[in-house]
C-alpha cells in the first residue's frame, strides 16, 4: 500500500462548478501538507501549503488536513478552463533529514468551457 | 530570478547506454532533489543533496543510478546501463534548507528503446 493514495481521474468538469481533489495518507509523522499543480509539460508548481491540521484560503482555492482521519482536500470555487492540470498532493514528515516530498499520484482535471 | 533549468529536455537511447541528466538549481538554494515520474504516476524520489552533508540516497531503485552535485550547485543524475522500464520523466527540484517549498524543473523526458 502507498503511504499517499490519490484518485488518478480524469476528472471532467463544467466551468464555474465547484471541485473537490482529495487524498489519504498512511504516515502520521506528516505535517506539512501540499498540493501541487502540473500542466502538461512542464514541471510541478506549489498552489497552497498547510502545516497540521485546519483549513487555509487563497483566493478561489481552499485547503482543508484532517490528520485525524488522515484526509486532505483541495477545494477550487468557481473552476476555470485555465484550471485544467494535473493536481499533486504532497506530503512531508518533521522527522530531521526527512526533507523529500511523498507525493500522491495526481488528479487529471478538466475544466470545460 | 532564473528557475530551475534541465538539460536535455529530451532524451532517447537504446537500452544499455549509459546517460547523463542534468540540473542548474536555483542560485543560493542550498538543498536539490531528483524525482521519477512515470506515465501516470505521481512523483518519485530518488535522491537528495543537502550543501556538504552526505546525500539521502534512500529512493535510489537500483545501484546503476548515481547522481552528483559538484560545487554544492550543479547536479548530474546518471544511470547505467539502462532499461526500458526507465523510461520516466526525470525532475529536478531546489529549495533553501528546510523549507517546504520545492522549485521544480521542467524535467528530462527519457525515452529508452
Amino acid at each position: 500500500q502507498k503511504e499517499v493514495e490519490q484518485d488518478p481521474g480524469p476528472l471532467s468538469v463544467p466551468e464555474g462548478a465547484i471541485v473537490s481533489l482529495n487524498c489519504t495518507y498512511s504516515n502520521s509523522a506528516f505535517q506539512y501538507f501540499m498540493w501541487y499543480r502540473q500542466y502538461s509539460r512542464k514541471g510541478p508548481e506549489l498552489l497552497m501549503y498547510t502545516y497540521s491540521s485546519g483549513n487555509k484560503e487563497d483566493g478561489r482555492f481552499t485547503a482543508q488536513v484532517d490528520k485525524s482521519s488522515k484526509y486532505i482536500s483541495l477545494f477550487i470555487r468557481d473552476s476555470q478552463p485555465s484550471d485544467s492540470a494535473t493536481y499533486l498532493c504532497a506530503m512531508r514528515s518533521l522527522v530531521q533529514g526527512a526533507q523529500k516530498l511523498v507525493f500522491g499520484q495526481g488528479t487529471r482535471l478538466t475544466i470545460n468551457p | 530570478g532564473a528557475g530551475v533549468s534541465q538539460s536535455p529536455s529530451n532524451k532517447v537511447t537504446e537500452k544499455g547506454k549509459d546517460v547523463e541528466l542534468r540540473c542548474d538549481p536555483i542560485s543560493g538554494h542550498t538543498a536539490l532533489y531528483w524525482y521519477r515520474q512515470s506515465l501516470g504516476q505521481g512523483l518519485e524520489f530518488l535522491i537528495y543533496f543537502q550543501g556538504n552533508s552526505a546525500p539521502d540516497k534512500s529512493g535510489l531503485p537500483s545501484d546503476r543510478f548515481s547522481a552528483e552535485r559538484t560545487g554544492g550547485s550543479v547536479s548530474t543524475l546518471t544511470i547505467q546501463r539502462t532499461q526500458q522500464e526507465d523510461s520516466a520523466v526525470y525532475l529536478c527540484a531546489s529549495s533553501y534548507y528546510g523549507d517546504h517549498e520545492q522549485f521544480f524543473g521542467p524535467g528530462t523526458r527519457l525515452t529508452v528503446l
